[in-house]
Parts: structure tokens; sequence; C-alpha cells
């Protein structure tokens, strides 16, 4: 069974730009949540879907990030315009249930805007 | 303000010894403690986690201790082995295991010397 995959790896933008991340949940779980970890800080949570709605946004640090998942499969982060302090990874997990003992977790995408 | 401390950032221990990753919270809220274990391009692997109504659980070589006075818990890894050489983060939740939104540390790095 295949886990949860992001894309891209890894992107490296410059400051202005727009910039689309991607997450694959595991096929069948409704449950996807967005983190991220800026360099040298602690993982945060972003957000949370529930099969295309979302649950929970409060983590969204403003309105230059836009979150969607079209259909409640795949979901993309967008953050435009990207600014220095948007660089980080970050990471998409998903869980059949709503229960943090069972998301797994992406392996991240890396963001470098400079 | 953070709310999850691990205030080692990297911790060396030889192959066979114990290993003790500590972590302090400031949030009285937080119910729900979990522990993840980080490879180097990978996502947070979920480890080993406890309720605030326990003080200790314990999973084969790893368990975890509880001390709501102190508002402190830690991870023993008994014997520890050079494959346990990762990134661990804790993570704490309000509301139990049936809450998504996971406040982390900032990791600890752990080596373990062959």
């Amino acid at each position: 069974e295949a886990g949860v995959t992001q894309f891209p790896s890894h992107s490296v933008i410059e400051k202005g730009q727009t910039v689309t991340l991607r997450c694959d949940p595991i096929s069948g779980h409704d449950n996807l949540y967005w983190y991220r970890r800026v360099m040298g800080k602690e993982i945060k949570f972003l957000l949370h879907f529930v099969k295309e709605s979302k649950q929970d946004e409060s983590g969204m640090p403003n309105n230059r990030f836009l979150a969607e998942r079209t259909g409640g499969t795949y979901s993309t982060l967008k953050v435009q315009p990207a600014e220095l302090e948007d660089s980080g990874v970050y990471f998409c997990a998903s869980s059949q249930r709503v229960t943090n003992t069972e998301a797994f977790f992406g392996q991240g995408t890396r963001l470098t805007v400079v | 303000d953070q709310q999850v401390k691990q205030n080692s950032p990297s911790l060396s221990v030889q192959e066979g010894r114990i290993s003790i990753l500590n972590c302090d919270y400031t949030n009285s809220m937080f119910d729900y403690f979990l522990w993840y274990k980080k490879y180097p391009a990978e996502g947070p692997t979920f480890l080993i986690s406890i309720s605030s109504i326990k003080d200790k659980n314990e999973d084969g070589r790893f368990t975890v201790f509880l001390n709501k006075s102190a508002k402190h818990l830690s991870l023993h890894i008994v014997p520890s082995q050079p494959g346990d050489s990762a990134v661990y983060f804790c993570a704490a939740s309000k509301m139990g295991a049936g809450s998504y939104q996971l406040t982390f540390g900032k990791g600890t790095k752990l080596s373990v010397i062959p």
C-alpha cells in the first residue's frame, strides 16, 4: 500500500513567486493534515481536512496560504506570494479516523524562498 | 511561547546502553503525549504514546514516563541500537488520542554509537 506522497520533495523559488505543494494521502483516508517546520523550530499544525471540508485552519499563518482538497482526494497548499519566512519543510499527514496516533506522515516538501 | 520543549538538541549513547530523551510542557490542558521518530528525508513516524491518566507506557524497548506534576515526560530506549539513530519529537495534544492537532517540540537528535 502506498504511503502519503508529497510533491515536489524540494522547491526553490524567489520571493514574490507562487508555489503549490501537493499531497496524496493514503487511499481511503478521509482526514488530511498539513504541518510545517521552519528551520530550527518545532513542527506546527496548519490545518485539517475531513474529505473536502476544512475542519480546522487555525494554524494557517496568513491569507497568502491557500489549501484545497477538491473531491476529497489529494490536497494542494499554495503560497502566493511567497516570503522568505515561508521557507521550511511542509509535512502532510493522513488518517482514516480523527486520531493522531494513526496519522501517517509524508516525507515532506522542503521549500526554500530566496 | 513554546508549549512543548525538548531542551537537548542532541544526545549520543553507546550501543546497548539506555537512551533517555526528555520533554517538558507548559500547557496543563494537554492530556495526551506522543513520541515520533524521524529519519532524514522522511516524515515523522509514530513511536509510542501515553495518556495523562497513566504514568508509564511500555512497548518493547521503548518506555514513556509521564510526571504530570512536573509537566515532564521522558522516553527510554533500552537497549539502544544503531538503527535508533534519528531525530525524536515529543508532541502533545488536548482532548486525548482523538485530537488531531499536535503541538511538537523542536526534536532531539539521537546518535547511537556502535
